[in-house]
């Protein structure tokens, strides 16, 4: 079945290490790429986005991403994670043709002081 | 704020009644969407309309659910009939056609 995977399901940094979580899908085709974060207590928020152009996207507070078209990867970085980075992240996606995302299982980042 | 905003925040039910969640969009988008969102899950779309046209529905929105968008602003979802595996939040997003989807803060649905 079509998806998107998100293997890591809980990740747990100290304050300054660097992140990378990754992100798999199984979409043919052209596609729209998301990450969203929902840090505790609050509502889905966007990341970052990826429609086409350069491959490598940055987003809010410092978070990249790269697209590899060849791997169906768009894994998410940054170079030294804070405290305030302790949130749950979704990898999304929108495959051709279709109009709602489609949403990974979530990877819960914790960041220890 | 002019986000999208859900209500009510929480709905605790007994099984069998029915609810109605609201949800309002960001005033000028067109696309409003629903997702419903299980614990160690990421959120599943349920359906989304273009101003007032329902234009799809997930395998996901049984018979008990309905969805509305009257005058293409505000949109209500229902669900009759409540049973235990309807408990869940529920998130509305909205957008510009073929933009980016914003989501409001949910309804945590429980059904008792």
């Amino acid at each position: 079945a079509q998806s998107v995977s998100q293997h890591n399901h809980h990740v747990i940094l100290s304050e300054a290490a660097s992140l990378e979580l990754g992100c798999n899908y199984s979409y043919g085709g052209t596609v729209n790429l998301f990450w969203y974060v929902q840090y505790p207590g609050q509502h889905l928020q966007l990341l970052l986005k990826y429609f086409s152009g350069d491959p490598l996207v940055k987003g809010i507070k410092g978070f990249e991403a790269e697209f590899i078209k060849s791997k169906f990867s768009f894994n998410l970085r940054k170079p030294s994670v804070q405290w305030s980075d302790t949130a749950e992240y979704f990898c999304a996606v929108i495959p051709t043709g279709a109009n709602n995302l489609f949403f990974g299982t979530g990877t819960r980042l914790t960041v220890i002081p | 704020d002019t986000g999208v905003s859900q209500n009510p925040r929480h709905k605790i039910t007994k099984r069998g009644q029915n609810v109605t969640f609201r949800c309002d969009p960001i005033s000028e988008h067109n696309r409003l969407y629903w997702y419903r969102q299980t614990l160690g899950q990421g959120p599943e779309f349920l359906t989304y309309f273009q101003n007032e046209a329902q234009l799809e529905k997930s395998r996901l929105l049984s018979d008990r659910f309905s969805a509305e968008r009257p005058k293409g602003s505000f949109s209500t979802l229902e669900i009759q009939r409540t049973e235990q595996g309807d408990s869940a939040m529920y998130l509305c997003a909205s957008s510009l056609i073929h933009d980016t989807q914003y989501f409001g803060p949910g309804t945590r649905l429980t059904v008792l």
